[in-house]
């Protein structure tokens, strides 16, 4: 088992420039979780799919912020434009459906904006 | 907001000695999650508490969860080295919304 795949693992972009993040949950985890982590705010919840359908993305900070999940294993973050208050790492959880599991993490991608 | 509230936010604990880490929500929880974050790494799952009352053990690690399921504590007995990280707890609510708290950073004195 592979685990959770994220990448990139880091990524420095300038200002306004597109970003998207990649994931690639656990095979047979139907729950997918995109998280926002900075020393600031600690790790923020911001879209959560069941079934490859979006159920909650109330965390989704703003407009510039979309994800999606075309199948069962892939699913993408995208941020356009991005600015420097983004920088972050950003990480993909995925776990069975229901709640009797914990969430198992991706590895993170480090997100500088300059 | 439902949010859990983890005190202390930092410790800093002497090898061989024993610490506790808490977690806090002001509603009831329906089950709480411990995770440990090494430093430069991802959370890593530790446990789940869902009885009220609940009491488990991984080796020196001790987990509780409240009688009124609205808090919870994990104990480290002899620390190591290797117990250096953050701890995070997770509540889910009714909503099966899992909130985190911002974690205790804990540093190991050798």
């Amino acid at each position: 088992d592979a685990g959770v795949i994220q990448s990139p693992r880091h990524e420095v972009t300038e200002m306004g420039q597109e970003v998207t993040l990649r994931c690639k949950p656990i095979s047979g985890h139907n729950s997918l979780f995109w998280y926002r982590q900075t020393m600031m705010r600690g790790l923020e919840l911001l879209i959560y799919f069941n079934n490859n359908v979006p159920i909650d993305d109330s965390g989704m900070p703003e407009d510039r912020f979309s994800a999606k999940m075309p199948n069962a294993s892939f699913s993408t973050l995208k941020i356009q434009p991005s600015e420097p208050r983004d920088s972050a790492v950003y990480f993909c959880a995925s776990s069975p459906t229901g709640t009797k599991h914990g969430y198992t993490f991706g590895s993170g991608t480090r997100l500088t904006v300059v | 907001g439902q949010q859990v509230m983890q005190i202390p936010q930092y410790q800093h604990v002497q090898e061989g000695e024993d610490f506790t880490t808490y977690c806090n929500s002001s509603t009831t929880l329906s089950n709480i999650q411990w995770y440990k974050q090494r430093p430069g790494g991802h959370p890593v799952f530790l446990i789940q508490l869902v009885k009220s009352g609940e009491v488990k053990k991984q080796k020196r690690l001790t987990f509780q969860f409240g009688e009124a399921k609205k808090n919870s504590s994990l104990h480290i007995t002899a620390t190591q080295t290797t117990d250096v990280g953050t701890y995070f707890c997770a509540g889910r609510y009714g909503n099966n919304r899992l909130a985190f708290g911002k974690g205790n950073q804990v540093v190991v004195i050798p």
